[in-house]
């Protein structure tokens, strides 16, 4: 396996249940992320993972609930989701965050089409 | 509200033209610029970035920066049909992590 994995590639679940999105990169990359790419919207950053330590969240609402048990997975705990969260789900890693040097370039994974009924 | 404006599209060129793709961001501290592509059902993927006021070449993509006008854009000369994607602005506004601001992407129709 190289690069970044995504898994489940399609879930659709309904608004009572709880699952789970998984990530994980092959990269040796220090920082992880959570993106959500809606229709007729930019991506937007949810979750920053560093070192395995958040250091973002992005004003989500708590039916949202990351998870990263090390540096090399992250997972996207879903659970009571609504309609409008319908979305590809875009993990992504990078060999570090900010600043101005190429380190924080990101790796794309192939993304989680979530259905909410 | 650190923002970044692309124009939707779609941009229609015929194969062999130059695409010019452009992009304005709002905050001039920002620090780093990328060019990511996205082909319909596929997830970005890296072409260009950029850090220095100027030109950066590579291959058929040119990206520019103007940084007193907060301004990037991406120049695909000789376009080819396979370079029909949607093409996303990046910035990266510093700071001590990654924040790393996405447009809404400009999608690049190439026609034989």
């Amino acid at each position: 396996e190289t690069g970044v994995t995504q898994t489940p590639r399609h879930l659709v679940m309904g608004m009572t249940n709880k699952k789970s999105l998984k990530c994980e990169q092959h990269l040796g990359h220090n920082a992880m992320y959570w993106y959500k790419q809606s229709a007729k919207k930019p991506l937007e950053l949810m979750f920053v993972y560093s070192l395995e330590e958040r250091v973002e969240n992005n004003s989500v609402p708590s039916r949202f609930s990351p998870e990263c048990p090390n540096s090399s997975h992250l997972f996207l705990h879903l659970h009571t989701l609504q309609p409008e969260d319908s979305a590809l789900y875009l993990c992504a890693s990078s060999l570090g965050t900010g600043g101005r040097s190429g380190a924080n370039v990101l790796t794309f994974g192939a993304g989680s089409r979530l259905t909410v009924l | 509200q650190k923002e970044v404006e692309q124009n939707s599209g779609p941009l229609s060129v015929p194969e062999g033209a130059i695409a010019s793709l452009n992009c304005t961001y709002s905050d001039r501290g920002s620090q780093s610029f990328f060019w990511y592509r996205q082909y319909s059902g596929k997830s970005p993927e890296l072409i260009m970035s950029i850090y220095s006021n100027g030109d950066k070449e590579d291959g058929r993509f040119t990206a520019q920066l103007n940084k007193a006008s907060q301004y990037v854009s991406l120049l695909i000369r000789d376009s080819q049909p396979s370079d029909s994607a949607t093409y996303l602005c990046a910035v990266n506004y510093g700071g001590s992590q990654g924040n790393l601001i996405f447009g809404k992407g400009t999608k690049l129709s190439v026609k034989p």
